[in-house]
Order: C-alpha cells, then sequence, then structure tokens
C-alpha cells in the first residue's frame, strides 16, 4: 500500500523555536509538496521540490524553508516558529509527469502544529 | 493560472446521487481538472481527474462540459461515509511539475 508518512500528528511549539516536519514518502515519487490548511482558507502550497536538492516557492513561503537531501524525504523548517504558524501541515508526492499532466497527489495524514 | 469557483456547503440524503458543480472558466486547453476529497482530520484524497471526457471510476463520475468552463462531480449513491470537503482543482499551468493549487471547496453533508 502506496504510503506517505508525516513524523508528527501533533506538536506543541513555543514561539521562536526552531521546528522541523518531516516527511517520507515510498513510492519513488519525484515530487513533493508541503501544504498548510487553515480554517476557511483551504490548502495553500508553501513549498514543493521536483528533484533531490530541488526546490520552489509555492504561494506562502514566507517564515519557512524546505530541504530535500533524499529522493524519499522532504522536511519543512519554520526558523523560528510563531503564533501565526499554528495550523495543520500536509505532506503529499505525485510521480513525474508525462506531456506536462500532473499525476495523482498522495497525501499524508498531516501535522497539526500549535505554536503558544 | 486557472481559479475554480465551488459552492461552500451542500446537502444529499443518503442513497441518493450527490452532484457537486465547479466552475473553471478560465481553465486552458491542457489543464486538467482533479478532484480530491478531505475527511474530517485526514489528509485529502485523489477522487478522479479528466480533460475533456467524461470520466468513470470506482469511486465518482466527472462530467465536464463541451467548452470545459464547468463540470460536475457526481457521487452516484452517497453515504453518510461520504461526508466530507470535496476541492476541485485545476492544475496550475506555467509552474513547476505537479503544482495543484486547492482552493476552499465544497462541504458536502451526507443526511440520513
Amino acid at each position: 500500500d502506496v504510503k506517505v508518512t508525516q513524523s508528527s500528528r501533533y506538536l506543541v511549539k513555543r514561539t521562536g523555536e526552531k521546528v522541523f516536519l518531516e516527511c517520507v514518502q515510498d513510492m519513488d515519487h519525484e515530487n513533493m509538496f508541503w501544504y498548510r490548511q487553515d480554517p476557511g482558507l483551504g490548502l495553500r502550497l508553501i513549498y514543493f521540490s521536483y528533484d533531490v536538492k530541488m526546490k520552489e516557492k509555492g504561494d506562502i513561503p514566507e517564515g519557512y524553508s524546505v530541504s530535500r537531501e533524499k529522493k524519499e524525504r522532504f522536511s519543512l523548517i519554520l526558523e523560528s516558529a510563531s503564533t501565526n504558524q499554528t495550523s495543520m501541515y500536509l505532506c503529499a508526492s505525485t510521480s513525474s509527469p508525462l506531456a506536462g499532466v500532473a499525476g495523482e497527489l498522495f497525501f499524508g495524514e498531516g501535522s497539526r502544529l500549535t505554536v503558544l | 493560472d486557472a481559479k475554480t469557483t465551488q459552492p461552500p456547503s451542500m446537502d444529499c440524503a443518503e442513497g441518493r446521487a450527490a452532484n457537486l458543480p465547479c466552475n473553471h472558466s478560465t481553465i486552458s486547453g491542457n489543464e486538467y481538472v482533479y478532484w480530491y476529497r478531505q475527511i474530517h482530520s485526514q489528509g485529502p484524497q485523489y477522487i478522479i481527474h479528466g480533460l475533456k471526457n467524461n470520466e468513470t471510476n470506482e469511486m465518482a463520475s466527472l462530467i465536464i462540459t463541451e467548452d470545459r468552463k464547468s463540470s460536475t462531480l457526481i457521487l452516484p449513491h452517497a453515504t453518510l461515509r461520504d461526508t466530507a470537503v470535496y476541492y476541485c482543482i485545476v492544475r496550475v499551468r506555467g509552474g513547476s511539475q505537479g503544482n495543484l493549487i486547492f482552493g476552499k471547496g465544497t462541504k458536502l453533508s451526507v443526511k440520513p
């Protein structure tokens, strides 16, 4: 069964702390994504990566960075957490598209981060 | 980038067909329409996608108008477990591979 695994379902951190959210996929997918989800705002794309060591900003990259050192792993980093980063964070992956067609996105279960 | 418009919420009786509309009037010729759903406290789940022709799989049917400016997701016999937020998405042109933008979706409530 294909799987996208996020390291923590629930985290509580303090303002100013550095936060790492880890995501691992076992499908050999090239493309990986980090979204955040907030009530009334839907899913918003933070960063994505289409290859190892490659990354591109999504719609809301401010306050975040990412790391893709291995194909199966995509990490989201909050260098200095703030209360407005309290949210549900979702990781997703997809295979490399053919002819410009994006493949099906597989999502993890999500990581709910609370910043106090 | 093509945007989508969906009603914020819909109700459906259990056992009846649920028809969820989506407007994507600015869709480009090579952009696909995707549907995902998200059940409470879970990650989104892929349902179906299409370009021009109507599509059907074990979960749902997708009807795309001839001008491709709108589509309808049909759950033929809705069950209580289909209660979820349903997202209609158009693949972003010019973005990197696989960049899909989610909007606010439609909250479908299936009632007994």
